[in-house]
């Protein structure tokens, strides 16, 4: 069984923080995908990053970063120098290799960054 | 480029009422899926649709629940004898499936909010 957890139900940052929202994941698959969305307070999931099971650098894309350690079945998202606009639901999401169809997300990470 | 689309974003019914969500995916994606989002929590995956394959439909909570994909695009979601229980976002999304190991990022809709009185 696929299982994601993010143990951080809430975070709340003042503006220009760094924070660091983390996602556990548990497979038994060799070949999976994981996926950060974010869900701002309109509602439509936005997609940030996909990451396969064989790779295992990190990413940075602009003030996000992502860490991704199969040791530790984590793929940890970092905001930096946080801004207002990143209040949001973050998800983690973890898709199993030889099922494109189904994809198992976590409870959602609530940020909230305060001026 | 236009992205998933959702009708309507609102639905308010009567317990026991039959209602019919529609979603119409990217142009030229051929994978559609379904979710249903409760109040506060994450997504819970109901149906997939990949080119004219059967559908995956595990994650269908009851035979009240049913999907169908017409010419492998506009899929609807039909909920029967709606229950109190059956109110929350539901979500469509659609991918480019290239192959069978698909890695192909799914792009969400705004959702239909589903409310049952």
């Amino acid at each position: 069984a696929q299982k994601v957890t993010q143990a951080q139900t809430e975070i709340s940052v003042v503006e220009k923080e760094d924070v660091t929202l983390d996602c556990v994941y548990e497979t038994r698959d060799t070949t999976y995908y994981l996926f950060w969305y974010k869900q701002p307070p309109s509602g439509e999931l936005v997609f940030l990053i996909r990451r396969n099971s064989f790779d295992e650098q990190n990413e940075i894309s602009g003030r996000y970063s992502w860490n991704f350690q199969k040791s530790t079945s984590s793929f940890n998202f970092t905001i930096t120098a946080s801004q207002v606009v990143d209040s949001a639901v973050y998800f983690c999401a973890l898709r199993r290799g030889t099922n494109a169809g189904k994809s198992t997300f976590g409870d959602g990470t609530t940020l909230t960054v305060k001026p | 480029g236009a992205g998933v689309s959702q009708s309507p974003s609102n639905k308010v019914t009567e317990k026991g009422k039959d209602v019919e969500l529609r979603c119409d995916p990217i142009s030229g994606h051929t994978a559609l899926y379904w979710y249903r989002q409760s109040l506060g929590q994450g997504l819970e995956f109901l149906i997939y649709f990949q080119g004219n394959s059967a559908p995956d439909k595990s994650g269908l909570p009851s035979d009240r629940f049913s999907a169908e994909r017409t010419g492998g695009s506009v899929s609807t979601l039909t909920i029967q004898r709606t229950q109190q229980e059956d109110s929350a976002v539901y979500l469509c999304a659609s991918s480019l499936v290239r192959g069978p190991s698909s890695t192909d990022t799914q792009y969400f809709g705004p959702g239909t909010r589903l409310t049952v009185l």
